[in-house]
């Protein structure tokens, strides 16, 4: 499968624990947008990054968020000391180029239960 | 601003047409883009314009008109299948963020 692979798919976590979430993006990819959705809205955008470097993480909290993209292994959305407010599905893209006409190819998502 | 406006929700019948417009602010503008994603699944890329004028890929068509800040997505011989929700979407400032709208819910009856 030379899609975006995300796992874990669903995800329980009790409140004050950590979450980790990862993406493969797809092959020949160098660039990885996670976003956030919750029940019946829009994507917000999280953090985009390039191997090894964050390029723009403005749609993150300053707190308790972070995301890393190695050089090697996936790209991973790290969430400290989890809240109810943190659950819900999270989605990585990859995509081939970082211009406005690049096409993203979205993973099928982490869901984040908080307890 | 840069945010991205569409009705919340569609209904048509299978086989007729459907617009589902899109209207954006005009900051920092590249290009306009379509996805799809059906309940409980990863949004698909549809479509890209950045010039004005209508996009063509089998059944659905894209259009932009920049001196209107709109453009719409049409779906045409709907089906069943095409129930789903429906994002346009944008970069933002700086041409890395991408901003979505909140998404038309498709409803095909049959």
């Amino acid at each position: 499968n030379a899609g975006v692979m995300q796992n874990p798919r669903h995800l329980v976590r009790r409140r004050g624990q950590e979450a980790r979430l990862r993406c493969s993006p797809m092959k020949g990819h160098s660039h990885v947008y996670w976003y956030r959705q919750l029940p019946e809205e829009g994507l917000k955008f999280m953090v985009y990054l390039q191997k090894e470097n964050i390029i723009d993480e403005s749609g993150m909290p300053k707190e308790r968020f972070s995301a890393e993209f190695p050089k090697e292994g996936p790209s991973i959305l790290r969430i400290q000391q989890v809240v109810r407010g943190d659950s819900a599905a999270y989605f990585c893209a990859s995509s081939g180029g970082q211009g406005a006409d690049q096409p993203q190819h979205f993973g099928d998502g982490t869901r984040l239960s908080i307890l | 601003g840069q945010s991205l406006e569409q009705p919340s929700e569609v209904t048509a019948v299978e086989g007729a047409i459907v617009q589902i417009n899109c209207t954006y602010q005009t900051s920092g503008f590249y290009g306009l883009s379509w996805y799809q994603q059906h309940d409980g699944g990863a949004p698909t890329f549809l479509s890209y314009n950045a010039l004005d004028g209508l996009e063509e890929t089998g059944r659905f068509s894209s259009f932009l008109s920049r001196s209107d800040s709109y453009g719409y997505l049409l779906l045409q011989e709907l089906q069943m299948k095409d129930s789903a929700s429906y994002f346009c979407a944008r970069r933002g400032t700086g041409g890395f963020k991408t901003i979505f709208g909140a998404g038309t819910r498709l409803f095909v009856k049959a």
